[in-house]
């Protein structure tokens, strides 16, 4: 069965500073993806990165890179020269299977503090 | 692209009401969830669609929740009767078939009295 683990409730960074949030997985299908949404205070769901499980080199969007670590099953996503406005909750997501059409099961997610 | 619609934004009603909650996912995307988020019990899949049928519903809490989806453009979760432990934000996604992301609606604020 899926499970998404996040063990971080909440971190806090310096803003300017590089931040990792935790992911780990589990699941015996070996085709799926990863996941990162953001959720400002504002309550919206915002996509961030994606992650394939055949993907080669990780991922990077912008400030956003994921560290994918396929032995570890593990997900991390980090945030360089975090902001102000990165202040939100941060949930990672596995979907199992290839393209959109698939069941998708978030983590508890990680509240996320920028200090100015 | 209008993005991912849903209404209403807030609904308030009293126990034992029966609520509708609407969504018009993205023209073109062929799937769509429903998901509902309590401090509780986080981000949860209620049920999703693939080309307008109901794939996986294992998520659905109890009989009184029940989702449509008549065709691409449209759909529906309803709660009758509604009970104050449905209280939640109950958000609609919509992907395209091959695609990674899914878009999420703004959510619908339940209160249930």
């Amino acid at each position: 069965a899926q499970k998404i683990t996040q063990t971080q409730p909440g971190m806090f960074v310096q803003e300017k500073e590089a931040v990792t949030l935790d992911c780990t997985y589990d699941t015996s299908d070996p085709s799926y993806g990863l996941f990162w949404y953001k959720q400002p205070s504002s309550g919206e769901m915002i996509f961030l990165i994606y992650q394939g499980s055949y993907d080669q080199q990780n991922a990077t969007e912008g400030r956003y890179s994921l560290n994918f670590q396929k032995a570890r099953k593990s997900a991390n996503l980090v945030i360089s020269a975090s902001q102000l406005g990165d202040s939100a909750m941060y949930f990672c997501a596995m979907r199992e299977g290839q393209g959109g059409g698939f069941k998708t099961i978030f983590g508890a997610g990680t509240r996320l503090f920028v200090k100015a | 692209d209008a993005g991912v619609i849903q209404s209403p934004r807030h609904e308030v009603t009293e126990m034992g009401q029966e609520v509708t909650l609407r969504c018009k996912p993205i023209s073109g995307h062929n799937s769509l969830f429903w998901y509902r988020q309590t401090m509780m019990r986080g981000l949860e899949l209620l049920i999703y669609f693939n080309n307008n049928v109901p794939i996986d519903d294992s998520g659905m809490p109890e009989d009184r929740f029940s989702a449509k989806m008549p065709n691409a453009s449209f759909s529906t979760l309803k709660i009758q009767p509604s009970e104050p432990r449905d209280s939640a934000v109950y958000f609609c996604a919509s992907s395209f078939p091959l695609g990674n992301e899914q878009f999420f609606g703004p959510g619908t604020r339940l209160t249930v009295l």
